[in-house]
């Protein structure tokens, strides 16, 4: 199946500090989504972007999907930016619906 | 986005007794999945619930052990049977379909389930 590697698995930033998190796949995907998994375990959605630029406040994500990868920046973190960031993906080839979860980005902001 | 209501939110249960939960979206939607988070780990698919059908499980998970009812479009269940200390995870409902956003995927806000 296809895999999905999400880096770094940790990581620890000061209030107002900048990140890059970034996810590649090994195959080609229709569908690629970034959520952020709150301390009380409620995934929230990010972006819904198998390809191109997007922009929501603070975040923002691009995917290259002929290079196989995307980005997820946050800007300016807040201590509620805290929690695991995870990237899924739809392989081309797979069943509408259907995604694969990378291992998840761990993101403490400190005040 | 989509509305999913997941009960219960938690629950602790004794090993070898079962527990069903529950898994209602606002509006109709095409396609509704189960995923299992165990702790620490990311989210692995446990089965697509079909409408009206038998759920077709992903590899290493049974209907013995989990199975799932979908008798209309908004609404799945989620039986985790015969449970064990190892069935300690959340799980989440997901929706895909939803028409204001039909190629996006939704969640519940899980299940977190702990057994004794």
């Amino acid at each position: 199946g296809i895999q999905v590697e999400q880096s770094p698995p940790d990581l620890i930033l000061q209030e107002g500090a900048n990140s890059t998190l970034r996810c590649n796949f090994s195959d080609s995907v229709n569908n690629l989504q970034w959520f952020h998994q709150n301390p009380w375990g409620q995934l929230i959605n990010l972006f819904y972007i198998p390809s191109g630029t997007k922009q929501n406040g603070r975040l923002s994500a691009t995917t290259v999907a002929t290079e196989r990868y995307s980005l997820l920046y946050i800007s300016s973190s807040q201590t509620t930016d805290s929690g695991v960031y995870f990237c899924a993906v739809r392989m081309t080839t797979d069943s509408w619906g259907k995604l694969q979860f990378g291992a998840g980005t761990q993101v403490v902001v400190t005040p | 986005s989509a509305v999913i209501s997941q009960k219960p939110s938690r629950d602790i249960c004794q090993r070898g007794t079962s527990l069903t939960i529950q898994c209602q979206v606002d509006s109709q939607v095409t396609m509704m999945f189960w995923y299992r988070q165990q702790p620490g780990q990311s989210l692995t698919l446990i089965a697509t619930a079909n409408q009206g059908s038998e759920a077709t499980y992903e590899s290493g998970f049974v209907i013995d052990k989990f199975p799932i009812s979908r008798p209309n479009l908004t609404f799945s269940t989620l039986t985790v049977s015969n449970m064990s200390p190892e069935d300690s995870s959340i799980y989440l409902c997901s929706v895909v379909g939803w028409e204001g956003a039909p190629l996006e995927a939704f969640f519940g806000q899980g299940t977190r389930l702990t057994v004794v």
